[in-house]
């Protein structure tokens, strides 16, 4: 079965520093990976996704995220957080061949204090 | 460009009643997907439709059903409602056959079960 799993339910950091959200995924086969993140009262807007290649996909508003094979993870990270990013973050992972069937993680509350 | 809309915005109804929800897929996109999002948990994949058809279905009963329209807009439909069903109900949108398809958002519909 698939599943994605995030570890942490919140994440603080200061504005400035360096944030991460982490996010590990247990498919079969070679997944695709997104990052989708999600504002009080609003959908979901997409952040960034792996499909292949370079381990390291940069993505809107300055994220970007690692993939690691070996660890079968896919943590979200940004150089400088700002108090604007705060907000709720979902990984999500899709297999090849399954029709785009998204399996969502329980997601990350980031608070980012100025 | 017009992105994923959906409604309505909010809708309360009672245990045993019946209800619909609409979706509005991006421009360019054929494929609709529908998840369920219950308070602090992720997305749940519902269903896709694809070429007016069904074409995959997440663990949900069969009080779910859908629908999907010439012009590729959808509809959720939910019989029966249970206190259970309350939550924020989303639609995506992405277009078959490029690959890993990113999906879209729209800002979902929140139902309350009474």
């Amino acid at each position: 079965a698939q599943s994605v799993a995030q570890p942490e339910d919140q994440v603080n950091v200061a504005e400035g520093n360096p944030l991460t959200v982490k996010c590990t995924y247990s498919v079969s086969g070679n997944p695709y990976l997104f990052w989708y993140v999600q504002y009080p009262n609003r959908g979901l807007q997409f952040l960034l996704k792996y499909i292949t290649g370079d381990n390291l996909v940069k993505g809107s508003y300055g994220f970007e995220a690692e993939f690691n094979k070996s660890q079968t993870s896919f943590h979200l990270k940004k150089p400088s957080a700002l108090v604007s990013d705060s907000a709720l973050y979902f990984c999500a992972v899709s297999v090849p061949r399954n029709f785009n069937k998204f399996y969502f993680g329980s997601g990350t509350k980031l608070n980012v204090k100025p | 460009d017009a992105g994923v809309t959906q409604s309505p915005t909010h809708l309360i109804k009672t245990r045993g009643q019946q209800v619909t929800l609409r979706c509005s897929p991006k421009s360019g996109h054929d494929t609709v997907s529908w998840y369920q999002q219950a308070l602090g948990q992720g997305p749940q994949f519902i269903f896709q439709y694809y070429e007016e058809e069904e074409r995959q279905r997440g663990n949900f009963p069969d009080r779910f059903s859908g629908h999907q329209f010439p012009n590729y807009s959808s509809e959720l439909n939910v019989n029966a409602l249970l206190l259970g069903d309350s939550a924020l109900y989303l639609c995506a949108s992405s277009l078959t056959g490029q690959g890993a398809d990113t999906q879209y958002f729209g800002p979902g519909t929140r139902l309350t079960v009474l």
